[in-house]
């Protein structure tokens, strides 16, 4: 099981350039979020989906963008980084229901740098 | 808004002996769910244990234990027999069924350090 796949793992970014970190679950999860981690804070909730076509704003979504076109696959697009968005980024999945055990399954994460 | 407190930045402990790292939340919900998860070095996000507000019984995986204390929103985590491999930032989260999303609140964090 490829479990949460998120691409690319470390990524450099000049300030004012824009990229797209992907994310995909193979898992059929109708739940996809994006956190960030900064250091002594702990993760943050940056957008969130319950489902393909249903996105929303959590804590910390300005200068980001989200779609979700798929089950499988939530993007998040940063529009001009700021090195304030230097950060570590996890996307997460989940369902709900019998034999969730309300899991959230996290990606490997992915190291963003703006200079 | 609901808030998680971890307010132990950084804990040590010898090797085999054991340590417990405090968490409480803040909630006006009565039905919700409180998660440790386990960060080492290679960032990947594990979960310890987790623990429904309706149960009474305090949940127990292997090492792992937690004292929930509901009336007092408190839900620490207590390792024993400390393994070196149980170094790590330990992250306490908790999440209310009632939100849209299963969206996770996330405490601070703490480090772990073991000494051998």
């Amino acid at each position: 099981n490829a479990g949460v796949t998120q691409t690319p793992k470390f990524q450099v970014l000049k300030t004012g350039q824009s990229m797209t970190l992907q994310c995909a679950q193979d898992m059929n999860h109708e739940y996809m979020s994006w956190y960030r981690q900064d250091p002594g804070m702990g993760l943050r909730l940056i957008h969130y989906s319950v489902g393909a076509g249903i996105t929303d704003q959590g804590e910390v979504p300005n200068g980001y963008n989200v779609s979700r076109s798929t089950t499988e696959d939530f993007p998040l697009r940063l529009l001009s980084a700021a090195p304030s968005q230097t950060s570590v980024y996890f996307c997460a999945s989940s369902y709900t229901g019998e034999g969730s055990g309300n899991t959230i399954y996290f990606g490997e994460g992915s190291w963003l740098t703006v200079v | 808004a609901q808030t998680v407190t971890q307010s132990q930045p950084e804990m040590s402990v010898q090797e085999a002996e054991t340590v417990t790292l405090s968490c409480t939340y803040d909630t006006s919900e009565s039905d919700y769910y409180l998660f440790w998860y386990k960060q080492p070095p290679s960032r990947q996000m594990i979960l310890v244990i987790r623990q429904e507000a309706y149960k009474q019984q305090n949940a127990t995986e292997n090492r792992f234990s937690v004292n929930f204390q509901k009336a007092a929103k408190s839900f620490s985590l207590k390792i024993s027999d400390s393994q070196l491999g149980d170094a790590a930032m330990y992250f306490c989260a908790y999440r209310a069924p009632s939100e849209y999303g299963n969206k996770l609140v996330f405490g601070a964090g703490t480090i772990l350090r073991v000494k051998s």
